[in-house]
């Protein structure tokens, strides 16, 4: 199964700072990778398909790059909402596979 | 407005069975393929099986395959995870997702219904 790694495992930032998170796969999944937010104690929710694709609702400051094996997140502006953690996804192969997961917090 | 909405879970033994159901509203249910992803207490996501929309089509984890069954009622617009043989790793928080519209990417998800496998 393809592998995801996330860095860092935990991001300490300011709001209004940017924040860049990384997803490495263990092999090429072309562009089909996304990307969660998750709160405590809500549901994950979609930020990004096919690695730079933002879903509907979710703010211009959200974006994504990369293809084959690295891809990046980056949240241009940090509001204080934004302060939760954020897990890579791939559906390039079955089984399909998440990432260990990036806490981001306030510093 | 799409609506998932998990139910099912609760206490059970090790060894035992249950099944997990997800009730699907706001979207044609025959037209989109469904996912179940979990979490274990503090943990990060683990994707754990999905059905196509026809129901033809269906993956699992590989640890995981052989014990649990995804099933789809579309009659129903239900989704179903029938779990069996389960261990207390099997503890965590069962959502269901619904596929996105150009991709079986996750777009839509419940709010998850937590299975506790303990003596």
């Amino acid at each position: 199964e393809i592998v995801l790694t996330q860095s860092p495992a935990t991001l300490s930032l300011s709001p209004g700072e940017r924040a860049t998170l990384s997803c490495r796969a263990s092999q090429s999944v072309s562009n089909y990778l996304a990307w969660y937010q998750q709160r405590p104690g809500q549901a994950p929710r979609l930020l990004i398909y096919d690695a730079s694709n933002r879903a509907p609702g979710i703010p211009a400051r959200f974006s994504g790059s990369g293809s084959g094996t690295d891809f990046t997140l980056t949240i241009s502006s940090l509001e204080p909402e934004d302060f939760a953690v954020y897990y890579c996804h791939q559906r390039s192969a079955w089984p399909q596979t998440f990432g260990q997961g990036t806490k981001l917090e306030i510093k | 407005q799409v609506h998932l909405v998990e139910s099912g879970g609760g206490v059970v033994q090790p060894g035992g069975s249950l099944r997990l159901s997800c009730a699907a509203s706001g979207f044609l249910f025959s037209s989109y393929g469904i996912h179940w992803v979990r979490q274990a207490p503090g943990k990060g996501l683990e994707w754990v099986a999905y059905i196509s929309y026809d129901g033809i089509r269906d993956y699992y984890s590989d640890s995981l395959r052989g014990r649990f069954t995804i099933s789809r009622d579309k009659s129903k617009n239900t989704l179903f995870l029938q779990m069996n043989s389960l261990r207390a790793e099997d503890t965590a928080v069962y959502y269901c997702a619904k596929d996105g519209d150009s991709g079986d990417y996750h777009a839509n998800w419940g709010q998850g219904t937590l299975v506790t496998v303990s003596s």
